[in-house]
């Protein structure tokens, strides 16, 4: 089945530092979000891109579609202690609204004051 | 405006047992989908479901375990029988219709002892 790859596992950065993950898959989806998890909280959803090369921001983050449809990355700008959490990226597959998606691993974020 | 309800927030179950998981979607969102985390791992999908129908059931186990969304009332997710490898972490989302990322519940942590 389909799979998407978080890389490090981990990741520690001083607080105002800005931070990139990336998210690759084997397979092409046609819809990119990105999650962020609290512990004991279920995930919230960051952005989502809908197409490919598409770039969009939210805040202090930004977000890329690759032009492939097999790759994702999230910038963090700036960052502060409440970056805090664990990263998932998400694929949907369908090209309709409504359709399962497909998590990475997630990558957890520590932040040092 | 509450977000997704799930209850209860923690659930421990003996080997054999039936546990029975709650989710009650955003007001106004008819789709319902319900995802297991195991620790330190991403989100797999199990079931995605609008009022009285099952949409997809692909990543559900084929035994034990089953989901309904009835007319009335929350999402059940039930798994009979259960068995130390269901503990886990199950989290449902709700989403409007045409609409991509759905919200997610805060889960129901699932304990087999």
């Amino acid at each position: 089945g389909q799979q998407l790859n978080q890389s490090p596992q981990s990741m520690f950065i001083q607080e105002g530092e800005d931070v990139s993950m990336n998210c690759t898959s084997s397979s092409i989806f046609n819809t990119w979000l990105w999650y962020k998890q609290d512990p004991g909280e279920g995930p919230v959803l960051l952005i989502a891109l809908y197409k490919a090369g598409e770039l969009t921001s939210n805040g202090r983050l930004t977000a890329q579609f690759g032009i492939t449809r097999k790759d994702s990355f999230l910038n963090i700008s700036a960052s502060i202690p409440s970056d805090v959490g664990i990263y998932f990226c998400a694929g949907q597959l369908d090209t309709g609204a409504n359709s399962k998606l497909t998590f990475g691993k997630g990558i957890t974020l520590s932040v040092r004051p | 405006n509450a977000g997704v309800m799930q209850n209860p927030r923690h659930l421990v179950r003996r080997r054999g047992q039936e546990a029975r998981l709650r989710c009650s979607p955003m007001k106004g969102h008819s789709h319902v989908y319900w995802y297991r985390q195991l620790p330190e791992e991403g989100l797999k999908f199990m079931v995605y479901l609008q009022k009285e129908n099952i949409i997809d059931e692909s990543g559900m186990p084929k035994e034990r375990f089953s989901a309904e969304f009835p007319k009335e009332g929350p999402s059940i997710l039930r798994i009979q029988q259960v068995v130390r490898g269901d503990s886990a972490a199950y989290f449902c989302a709700s989403s409007p219709k045409g609409f991509y990322g759905y919200t997610f519940g805060s889960g129901t942590r699932l304990t087999v002892v």
